[in-house]
């Protein structure tokens, strides 16, 4: 079955350290991924999606994720986190073909001043 | 342009008693989404409407759920009667079109809390 796994529950960096966020996927050759973030008392945004091409790709915010089929995942990473990127990230992959997600648990961000 | 509004944005209610959550999509997106997330857990898909036909209820946890999406514009939710295992955030999604390419837009989700 598909699936989507992140690791990590939660993560605490540094302002200014750089962060990598881990996402393993299961099942299928080339999955639609995407990463979204939720901060305190807001909906659900789209930081960045892959579906295609360039295994790098950027997003908003500053954020980018690497897709990597040999390896299943598709991590998010960012140099320097601001205090502002404190939130809960989640992973996702499309599901079937009319555009429903799976998701991963979630991994919440704390940052440190 | 508004986005996906969801209300209530907090509801607790006792076990038995029915609840409705109401979704707004952005205007002029046919698909409609419901996902619920219950604590420690993953965000897991409900159903999805497209205008209004259910077009995959897959994800609904029993015959307590109720969704409805009236004219194919907002979509409600009921719970009746609730459980304890209900509680949870759940959050609605829409996008232009139903294809796994297109980009869903999330609203802030109702956090439903029975006792």
């Amino acid at each position: 079955a598909q699936s989507v796994t992140q690791p990590d529950i939660h993560i605490t960096v540094s302002e200014g350290a750089s962060l990598e966020l881990r996402c393993n996927y299961s099942y299928g050759a080339t999955p639609y991924l995407f990463w979204y973030v939720q901060s305190p008392g807001q909906g659900l945004q789209l930081l960045l999606k892959y579906f295609s091409g360039d295994t790098l790709v950027q997003g908003i915010k500053g954020f980018e994720a690497e897709f990597k089929r040999s390896q299943s995942s598709f991590n998010l990473r960012k140099p320097s986190v601001h205090w502002s990127d404190a939130a809960e990230y989640f992973c996702a992959r499309v599901g079937g073909s009319q555009g429903n997600l799976i998701f991963g648990k979630g991994t919440k961000l704390s940052v440190k001043p | 342009e508004a986005g996906v509004t969801q209300f209530p944005s907090h509801s607790v209610i006792e076990k038995g008693q029915t609840v409705t959550l109401r979704c707004d999509p952005i205007s002029g997106h046919d698909n409609l989404y419901w996902y619920r997330r219950v604590m420690g857990k993953e965000i897991k898909f409900l159903l999805h409407f497209v205008k209004e036909s259910k077009q995959d209820e897959s994800g609904m946890p029993n015959n307590r759920f109720l969704a409805e999406r009236t004219g194919g514009t907002y979509s409600t939710l009921k719970v009746q009667p609730a459980e304890l295992e209900d509680s949870g955030v759940y959050f609605c999604a829409s996008s232009q079109r139903s294809r796994a390419t297109t980009e869903a837009f999330f609203g802030q989700g109702t956090r439903l809390t029975v006792v």
